[in-house]
């Protein structure tokens, strides 16, 4: 059946590092692919999105580009923040049987100084 | 900019006791959703509503849960009587024309069942 899977965290870098979180699904068709945020206390904020192969959403200088033959969407951003450090969510929308958002594990990370 | 909105912030029943959970979503948008999130844990799909009636509903949503839209802005979900197990966020999120497309979520309510 459709699933995701997250790369497992939780995640500590320092300023300015780079940042890579994998993600991978299992679909039957074709699903468009959202990566959300939880900042601590707070809800969930869409972070980016990509609706076809190959397409690449970008937000706020993170990225993350729709691989079709890999059926992967990972996210990364060249140089993170201290204010950056949150709960990150991959989240395929599967257009199948079960018509819903599909959240990843989450990934929990922490910039430091 | 528009953003969904979500009352209680917190709410502390007592286990068997019904609460409801209110949500205005965005205006325009004709497509609503509950999600929850046990503390540390994944977020988990619960029901959609389309239309005004439930589009897709996941097996934690038994006939305890129900959702209703009394007027036209906002969208409840009731447990009819809660369990320590419903200890959770309760996220509401709706989303614009297409189904598919990217959802936008309340702040949340944390449920704390005692």
């Amino acid at each position: 059946g459709d699933s995701v899977t997250q790369m497992e965290g939780p995640v500590t870098l320092s300023e300015e590092a780079f940042l890579t979180i994998n993600c991978t699904y299992t679909a039957t068709g074709y699903p468009s692919l959202f990566w959300y945020v939880q900042y601590p206390g707070e809800g969930l904020q869409l972070l980016l999105k990509a609706t076809k192969a190959d397409d690449k959403g970008s937000n706020k200088g993170f990225e993350a580009t729709y691989r079709k033959e890999t059926t992967s969407f990972h996210l990364e951003k060249g140089s993170v923040q201290v204010s950056d450090s949150a709960v990150y969510f991959c989240a395929p929308y599967f257009s199948g049987s079960a018509r819903q958002l599909t959240f990843g594990s989450g990934t929990q990370l922490t910039v430091l100084p | 900019e528009p953003e969904v909105t979500q009352t209680p912030s917190h709410q502390v029943t007592q286990m068997g006791q019904e609460v409801i959970l209110r949500c205005v979503p965005i205006s325009n948008h004709l497509y609503f959703y509950w999600y929850r999130q046990i503390l540390g844990q994944k977020v988990e799909f619960l029901v959609s509503f389309y239309n005004n009636e439930i589009s897709e509903k996941s097996e934690i949503f038994d006939d305890q849960f129900s959702v209703e839209r009394p007027d036209g802005s906002n969208f409840t979900l009731k447990i009819r009587s809660t369990k320590l197990e419903d200890s959770a966020m309760y996220f509401c999120a709706s989303s614009g024309v297409r189904g598919g497309a990217e959802q936008y979520f309340g702040p949340g309510t944390r449920l704390t069942v005692t």
